[in-house]
């Protein structure tokens, strides 16, 4: 069966230090991957795609970044962090090619200071 | 654009009763919608999938019905329990399999 991971579970930052936060999918190969942010009162706004191995689609510009480089792990990434990025960040995987269900990871709490 | 609305946005109801949550988009040309439950604090959890060519699918308590031309969903919860309290979310996948768009929400309350 898939599992999808995510860590860390929670993290406090201060404004203007970096960002690290990943995601793996077991059980499962080339899947489509997902980053969401859900900002508190808000609803899930995607933040990047990806379709394969290094490749990254991103739909709103902002100051984070996503990279694929192995195929079942995705990270997102800041150099610098904001207030606003605060958030309870989710990622996700679905099969390619396909209207299949999409699966949700138990998401990251992240609290810049 | 697609934009996905959700209505009412929270909704609070005594233990048993029947209850239908909303869910709109804007842009018909989807391939399927999703129903999400999701726990405070917590991921998201799939309830129903529907795919573009459906009109319906049911999981125990749970009917979700689709008319994509009208662009509308709705989630029927019968008989409902305190359990069924969370924040349920639909989401619209369209533009090439890879574009998900979610709905901001109803936030559901049943009282005991």
């Amino acid at each position: 069966s898939q599992t999808i991971h995510q860590w860390p579970a929670t993290l406090v930052q201060p404004v203007g230090s970096p960002l690290s936060l990943e995601c793996t999918v077991e059980g499962t190969s080339n899947p489509n991957l997902y980053w969401y942010r859900q900002a508190a009162g808000r609803g899930l706004q995607l933040l990047f795609y990806s379709v394969g191995i290094g490749q990254i689609s991103s739909e709103v510009p902002q100051n984070l970044s996503a990279s694929r480089p192995q195929d079942r792990q995705f990270i997102l990434s800041s150099k610098k962090l904001l207030l606003s990025d605060s958030g309870f960040y989710l990622c996700a995987w679905r099969l390619a090619g396909k209207p299949d269900t999409q699966y949700f990871g138990p998401g990251t709490r992240l609290t810049v200071l | 654009k697609q934009e996905v609305t959700q209505i009412p946005a929270a909704l609070s109801v005594p233990e048993g009763e029947n209850l239908v949550l909303n869910c709109s988009f804007t842009d018909s040309a989807i391939y399927n919608l999703q129903w999400f439950r999701q726990d405070p604090g917590k991921g998201l959890t799939s309830l129903l999938l529907i795919q573009s060519s459906q009109r319906e699918q049911t999981s125990g308590r749970l009917n979700a019905s689709l008319d994509k031309s009208s662009g509308r969903s709705t989630l029927y919860i019968a008989a409902s329990q305190p359990g069924d309290s969370a924040t349920y979310l639909c989401a619209v996948l369209s533009g090439g399999y890879q574009k998900v768009t979610f709905g901001t929400g109803t936030k559901l309350q049943v009282i005991p």
